[in-house]
């Protein structure tokens, strides 16, 4: 499964949109991206995921360029409880696919007033 | 529909002592993970049920963990006997099968304090 390098914290105000870039240049073709959130004393929650092109649903959006080496999570309109930490994750959906998931350290995102 | 359940949510052992944490999954989910994270470190995987069989236990750190999945229906996670090391936060998850990257659904996690 593809590493993922993405920024350790992030800091925004309430109101503000939220972009978090995340590096996974050994992605191979059959990776899918996918976001997930964790609040404290919670296990991780499902956000978005994404092949390539764009993908939005009523939480985020996902941007990924033509050469996916990359991938941006981007949160519209942060509020406070948007702070959490964000793990941006990649791997094979094909039929080999156990869904085994591979963190990483994560984006702490703190969203202040 | 309730949603992926551990318990306890807390527990403090001894340490060489024995612990067993349950995880309920999602009715129907035929995927169980088990995952941890240890103090300051990332989460980590541990091993992935399919229905009763074990699918790939990898990440088990040693033959003091013991995990079951007896029917395909909730599974338990074993630690005989507990050492310090083994304090952390223990997640389940689960997700459906016959799909191509499946969302899983996360428990609120066993936070496991050895002593």
């Amino acid at each position: 499964l593809a590493k993922t390098t993405q920024p350790v914290s992030m800091d925004s105000y309430e109101g503000q949109e939220v972009n978090i870039t995340c590096s996974h240049n050994n992605i191979a073709t059959n990776d899918y991206i996918t976001w997930y959130q964790q609040f404290p004393s919670q296990g991780p929650r499902f956000i978005i995921q994404g092949y390539k092109t764009k993908v939005t649903n009523e939480v985020a959006s996902l941007f990924i360029p033509a050469d996916r080496k990359s991938s941006t999570l981007s949160l519209p309109r942060v509020s406070l409880s948007d702070t959490a930490v964000y793990y941006c994750l990649v791997g094979d959906g094909g039929s080999g696919n156990t869904g085994k998931l591979i963190f990483g350290q994560g984006t702490t995102l703190q969203v202040k007033p | 529909e309730a949603g992926v359940t551990q318990f306890p949510s807390h527990s403090v052992i001894e340490k060489g002592q024995t612990v067993t944490l349950r995880c309920d999954p999602i009715s129907g989910h035929d995927n169980l993970y088990w995952y941890r994270r240890v103090m300051g470190k990332e989460i980590k995987f541990l091993l992935h049920f399919v229905k009763e069989s074990k699918q790939d236990e990898s990440g088990m750190p040693n033959n003091r963990f013991l995990a079951e999945r007896t029917g395909g229906t909730y599974s338990t996670l074993k630690v005989q006997p507990a050492e310090l090391e083994d304090s952390g936060v223990y997640f389940c998850a689960s997700s459906e099968t016959g799909r191509v990257n499946t969302e899983a659904f996360f428990g609120q996690g066993t936070r496991l304090t050895v002593v």
